[in-house]
């Protein structure tokens, strides 16, 4: 039972234009978001977060957006660029769960130039 | 500058060997993670580590072993009992605030290639 579901495998996009990503979860339990940017044969590295108290955080052209109620989450990037062609997890975490983090399958994304 | 250091980077082993993956870490980080990277599966968790001389199994435990003697050190032994070793191995820590939100750290990752 995928409890983080990332149900586009592949995007592409053109350079200057918004790129957005979508996660869904099942668990209501999950109450912290991550979102992960992996290149190829290396570690994935952590892009943006949000608590489950908020429905938005911003960090320069990285925007994460949270609807509880329909267990929702995406990442908006604009203006997309060539360097953010690589792969995104959204993750999630819940209180009392060792804070161990749920991954999705992934997104590959490509900006085209 | 603090981090995590995966070694080695690219493994090829025979069928029926086992090999031990190397993960040193020096961020002063309690918990520690091997993940498993299969193509379009995401990350799949082995083993993780909150203390010195304990660790609990993941959910893809069967196949693999770890030891955890010091606090830097978490080794992975993938063993000749894993049916499907070929994988991108992921070393990962939690400290500071990734306690409170579950961030984690990840190494640069050790491909395994069984031939």
């Amino acid at each position: 039972d995928q409890q983080v579901k990332q149900n586009s495998p592949s995007l592409s996009v053109q350079e200057g234009r918004i790129s957005i990503l979508n996660c869904d979860y099942t668990n209501s339990m999950f109450d912290y978001f991550l979102w992960y940017k992996k290149y190829p044969a290396e570690g994935p590295t952590f892009l943006i977060s949000i608590s489950s108290i908020k429905d938005k955080n911003e960090d320069g052209r990285f925007t994460v957006f949270l609807n509880k109620s329909a267990k929702h989450l995406s990442l908006h990037i604009v203006p997309s660029q060539p360097g953010d062609s690589a792969v995104y997890f959204c993750a999630a975490s819940a209180t009392g769960s060792a804070r161990q983090l749920t991954f999705g399958s992934g997104t590959q994304l490509t900006v085209l130039p | 500058d603090g981090g995590i250091t995966q070694s080695p980077k690219y493994l090829f082993r025979k069928e029926g060997q086992n090999v031990t993956l190397s993960c040193e870490q020096n961020l002063n980080h309690d918990a520690m993670y091997w993940y498993r990277q299969d193509p379009g599966q995401g990350l799949r968790l082995i083993y993780y580590s909150q203390i010195v001389n304990d660790f609990q199994k993941g959910d893809i435990a069967e196949g693999y072993s770890v030891s955890r003697e010091k606090k830097e050190s978490f080794p992975l032994t993938v063993t000749s009992a894993q049916k499907n070793p070929t994988a991108f191995y992921l070393c990962a820590s939690m400290g500071g605030r990734g306690q409170d939100t579950g961030e984690l750290f990840f190494g640069e990752g050790s491909r395994l290639t069984v031939l």
